[in-house]
């Protein structure tokens, strides 16, 4: 059961800029908890894309960055790109009453039109 | 190149049993906490259980609180998931994930391996 809400799909251009949300609460993005960010790319594992809100490792393309307000992160993906079409997670750290652990997001499906 | 590899999955009874092994390569294995995230098929990934790098401290999700232990073994930089009592909602692939510090706590996860089959079905 995720306890961080993210928008099911989101769509653009090539060259377009998109944003995905990924909502939580006091116990975990709210409680001061980074957000990190992975991508799935169709048949894969999941590689880590952004960490702490709003850094990128090495070799992810700087049109990748991250943001985080209150109980609330956000992805952007500016200059959107073929290859950018995959499933994107958000993932804190949740500590709350009978439940302390990592915790990630819904998952939202980037579609390049 | 810092490589994980996971072992172990496969097609079992529901109430059976099964352990599942990550062979880590590449990095100073007993620095770093370790991670099980699992993925039903076409869902989203869940995160399963964490221990600490020495291995002390470890972790669950309420779906398998109870009936999945992790476990490490340092000398041989491998971290097991044993896994009991399994339903059919425990049908996912299994992924092995290195955390980013020693101790499981606001961290991220910066490796991943490719991942383990387990399919709970009679």
């Amino acid at each position: 059961q995720s306890v961080l809400t993210q928008p099911p799909s989101v769509s653009g251009a090539p060259g377009q800029r998109v944003t995905i949300s990924c909502t939580g609460s006091s116990s975990n993005i709210g409680a001061r908890f980074d957000v990190h960010w992975y991508q799935q790319l169709p048949g894969t594992a999941p590689k880590l894309l952004i960490y702490g809100n709003n850094n990128r490792p090495s070799g992810v393309p700087d049109r990748f960055s991250g943001s985080k307000s209150g109980t609330s992160a956000s992805l952007a993906i500016t200059g959107l790109q073929a290859e950018d079409e995959a499933d994107y997670y958000c993932q804190s750290y949740d500590s709350s009453l009978g439940l302390s652990g990592y915790v990630f997001g819904t998952g939202t499906k980037v579609t390049v039109l | 190149e810092v490589q994980l590899l996971e072992s172990g999955g496969r097609l079992v009874q529901p109430g059976g049993s099964l352990r599942l092994s990550c062979v880590a390569s590449g990095f100073t294995f007993n620095n770093y906490a370790m991670n099980w995230v699992r993925q039903a098929p076409g869902k989203g990934l869940e995160w399963v259980s964490e221990i600490s790098g020495g291995g002390g401290t470890t972790n669950y999700a309420d779906s398998v609180k109870g009936r999945f232990t992790i476990s490490r073994d340092n000398p041989k930089n491998t971290v097991y998931l044993q896994m009991s009592g399994l339903r059919a909602e425990d049908t996912a692939v299994y992924y092995c994930a290195k955390d980013d510090r020693h101790f499981p706590t606001d961290g991220f996860m910066d490796v991943w391996g490719r991942g383990t089959t387990v399919i709970v079905s009679s």
